[in-house]
This record gives structure tokens, sequence and C-alpha cells, in this order.
């Protein structure tokens, strides 16, 4: 596609529901990170991927929080057990082999409520 | 402590008038320095990237300045116009490489007729 493509754009959980917060980065695009952004604020590192490797988690929150991308392409963010402070826009975010440091292309978002 | 930090947190100008936003940051090593308008709803879009080698980089009325010696950047913004209206954040990639980002808390402007 054309760009970053995230579903959905909004999510209500009830605490304890598990989610899974889908993102389609732009095809052929190497890299792919998500980012947890707090309302008021920038958004945070979770995890990044190179290809189907997940070569950093170390922004996960915790062990409730875990992402994959089996075939290198789309990601999925799941989280367990959601709880109040989870509430937060997810962004993804991918850049392509040909792009130098700076082209990052950013989804819209995935808003998690929870309540 | 954040090691992107911006200010004001929020501003209110008129249509027309212009302003700018500060930023100051302590990643280092320090490779360049982006500024991304985020409006609400939507993802973070870049609007100037700066080298540590370039003082000042503009992008319509959007002009950007580096000052890599005291850790400090501005975006200056001219003429403003209602679309505008956006949260304006500096962001710096982290020293351990692959582009991870360290964003600040950005600054909400808020541009009136």
């Amino acid at each position: 596609g054309a760009g970053v493509s995230q579903s959905p754009r909004y999510k209500v959980a009830k605490r304890g529901q598990d989610v899974a917060l889908r993102c389609d980065p732009i095809s052929g695009h190497v890299s792919l990170f998500w980012y947890q952004q707090a309302l008021g604020q920038g958004p945070e590192f979770l995890t990044y991927f190179q290809n189907e490797a997940q070569l950093d988690k170390s922004g996960l929150p915790s062990d409730r929080f875990f992402a994959e991308r089996p075939e290198g392409s789309v990601s999925t963010l799941k989280i367990q057990r959601t709880q109040q402070e989870d509430s937060a826009v997810y962004l993804c975010a991918s850049i392509g082999p040909a792009d130098n440091n700076y082209g990052y292309t950013f989804g819209s978002g995935t808003r998690l409520t929870v309540v | 402590k954040n090691q992107v930090e911006q200010s004001p947190q929020s501003l209110i100008i008129l249509e027309g008038k212009n302003c700018t936003l500060q930023c100051n940051y302590t990643v280092s090593p320090f490779s360049n320095l982006r500024w991304y308008k985020q409006d609400t709803g939507r993802g973070p879009v870049s609007l100037t990237i700066m080298t540590f080698s370039e003082n000042t980089k503009s992008n319509g009325r959007y002009t950007a300045t580096l000052d890599a010696d005291t850790k400090q950047s501005s975006l200056h913004i001219t003429a403003s116009q209602l679309s505008d209206s956006a949260s304006y954040i500096c962001v710096v990639p982290s020293s351990g490489g692959y582009n991870k980002l360290i964003f600040g808390a950005g600054t909400r402007l808020a541009v009136h007729p």
C-alpha cells in the first residue's frame, strides 16, 4: 500500500481482556517499529523488527506485551490481560531498505482505551 | 530524565503570527535531529531533518535551527495558518543504532482566527 496501515483505529477493551493490534507496513519495508504514545506525551519505543527477527524488545512494559512479525511483513502487537495503564495510542512505523536513516513512515495508530 | 525536552508545552497564537518552539537534547553521540508534526488522531509526519553539520533548514514556512554545541534546536513557523494547529515533536535517534528514536513530549500549538 501507499502508507503504513494500522487496525483497528480504535479499540475499547474491558480490563483483563486480551487485544491484538495489527500493522501493515509499506510493502518491502524491512524495518518495523512499535511505539506507545500516552495522552499528551511523545511516543516511546516498544520494539523493533528487521524482517521477521525481533532485534529489540527492551521497550515492552511487561511480559503481558508480545509482538510478532512471522513473515517479515505484517506485524501484530498483542497485549494480554489489559490494564488501565495500557490505554494509549500504539503507533507502528516502517523504514525501507533503500531509505537512509531518515525514512520513517508512521501509521495513524490504534487508540486503545481500557475500561 | 527525558533525553529530549521541549518548550513551551503548549502555545496559542493568532493566525498570521510567527512562533518559535524550543528543543534541548542530551542524547549522545548525536547524528541528527528531526522535527515532526502530529495532527490530532494521526501519526507523526517529518518536517525537517538536520545532521550535526547543518545549522538551519527550511521547509516552506517551517525553519529549523540546530546548535550542536549547546544541544539546542528551534522550529520557527512563519505566517501561521489554522492548519498549523498540531503537536510539534522534536526527535533524536538513540545511540544504539538502527534508527530507534527518542521523542520529546511535544509542543501543542493552537492557531486561532
